[in-house]
């Protein structure tokens, strides 16, 4: 079993949608990341965070540390928004993120 | 600023031939990382350096694996007599200050993409 779990592995939307990708770990951590991944390759950091909620323009990121789960929400989902979404943790005590396999999102006109 | 830069952007070379990959961090940033990531498979860590400490090489595949980083800076990853399996994108990513501070965010680098034929 990965340490690192998300779901779904592909999801698609139309514009306009609400989108919710869903990442379970099941190690103690002192914060977790959600980064983009285009279809070129290029990786961007998107939230990192340890605990609550962090909100940037359309994307919103919860955690609950107790039920070791995190989302990423996008509102008003555009196709610019089509990327791989990956979630990492950085377990305590160690300065090694484990990643999770990524949610393909594509969201068409 | 400039980001993250890494080259080359592709690479191509025959099993068993040496490769070297370079990675130029944020100037400034203290921590670098490197990661790699196969076809259909998730982002996986290599190695991490942080300032002047011994590097984290925990997660090198292999001895055939060896990385440095000169003067705090540029890091250069090295895969000795390569392997099919060795084909993937490599990704370098640098932070202000690395590991257990939850403060700092890594940037990424574009990644080389290596091809072992």
């Amino acid at each position: 079993k990965n340490e690192v779990e998300q779901s779904p592995q592909n999801l698609t939307a139309q514009e306009g949608e609400f989108i919710t990708i869903n990442c379970s770990y099941s190690v103690g951590i002192s914060a977790l990341h959600w980064l983009q991944q285009h279809p070129g390759g290029g990786i961007v950091s998107l939230f990192m965070l340890s605990s609550g909620k962090k909100k940037h323009g359309r994307l919103i990121a919860t955690i609950n540390i107790q039920e070791k789960h995190s989302s990423l929400h996008i509102t008003a989902s555009h196709p610019r928004d089509s990327a791989v979404y990956i979630c990492a943790v950085l377990p305590y005590n160690t300065d090694k993120l484990i990643f999770g396999t990524g949610t393909r999102l594509q969201v068409f006109p | 600023g400039a980001g993250v830069s890494q080259s080359p952007s592709n690479k191509v070379t025959e099993k068993g031939k040496d490769v070297e990959l370079r990675c130029d961090p944020i100037s400034g940033h203290t921590a670098l990382y490197w990661y790699r990531q196969s076809l259909g498979q998730g982002l996986e860590f290599l190695i991490y350096f942080q300032g002047n400490s011994a590097p984290d090489k925990s997660g090198l595949p292999s001895d055939r694996f060896s990385a440095e980083r000169t003067g705090g800076s540029v890091s250069t990853l090295t895969i000795q007599r390569t392997q099919q399996e060795d084909s993937a994108v490599y990704l370098c990513a640098s932070s202000p200050q690395g590991g257990t501070s939850v403060l700092y965010e890594q940037y990424f680098g574009p990644g080389t993409r290596l091809t072992v034929t």
